[in-house]
């Protein structure tokens, strides 16, 4: 059982707001991956990290950050929310090692609105 | 330009029958492949996978076949079950590549019909 987390499920908030989203996992993975998914479309990578104090951008441009300080957590804030951010964000994380290092869990999602 | 294709959006079948679920990729670095199924207001969860040096890997009701040449791979189901009505994305990525990035097609919805 995947023991990853992210608050808030759901959030409505209006342009200009500061935002974090969050994202934990119970399971001891170097490995934690940010990814945007809008309706009907594919997962596109944002942000990943392969360990405390590393993180990388994706492969889609995105206007968030993120940090890693701890290896179970993994952030992600907007500085000025806008209507264009609306979007499903997914969190994931893996294990370090091997082809299981692809065998990527999947927190539950927070569902943003910008308004 | 999308590298992992997944052309149909939906797919519905009966009960019972078998369910294919098909996915194309353009990029002949990658070498290893995923299959994920995600339920409404849910994350995605793993499947099952296939590394390029195998043509098939099974796992109870799940199948994925992988023809390297054609750059296809296609994940059955059967005997489908009404639980089984899910979106299913496929994945793949290149070992090779100095990292575990994933390349997501864009899912294709399963309906299972009692």
């Amino acid at each position: 059982e995947a023991d990853i987390y992210q608050t808030p499920r759901y959030l409505v908030i209006g342009t200009g707001k500061k935002i974090t989203l969050e994202c934990s996992q119970t399971m001891g993975h170097d490995k934690m991956y940010w990814y945007q998914q809008d309706p009907g479309m594919e997962l596109h990578l944002i942000h990943y990290s392969y360990g405390v104090n590393s993180t990388e951008k994706g492969d889609l441009s995105s206007e968030s950050t993120v940090s890693r300080i701890r290896t179970e957590h993994f952030p992600l804030t907007l500085e000025s929310a806008r209507p264009s951010h609306t979007s499903q964000y997914l969190c994931a994380s893996s294990p370090g090692q091997g082809f299981s290092s692809y065998e990527q869990y999947f927190g539950p999602g927070t569902r943003l609105t910008v308004t | 330009d999308q590298q992992v294709k997944q052309n149909s959006p939906s797919l519905s079948v009966q009960e019972g029958r078998i369910s294919i679920l098909n996915c194309d990729y353009t990029n002949s670095m990658f070498d290893y492949f995923l299959w994920y199924k995600k339920y409404p207001a849910e994350g995605p969860t793993f499947l099952i996978s296939i590394s390029s040096i195998k043509d098939k890997n099974e796992d109870g009701r799940f199948t994925v076949f992988l023809n390297k040449s054609a750059k296809h791979l296609s994940l059955h189901i059967v005997p489908s079950q009404p639980g089984d009505s899910a979106v299913y994305f496929c994945a793949a990525s290149n070992s090779q590549g100095g990292s575990e990035k994933l390349v997501f097609g864009k899912g294709t919805k399963l309906t299972v019909n009692p």
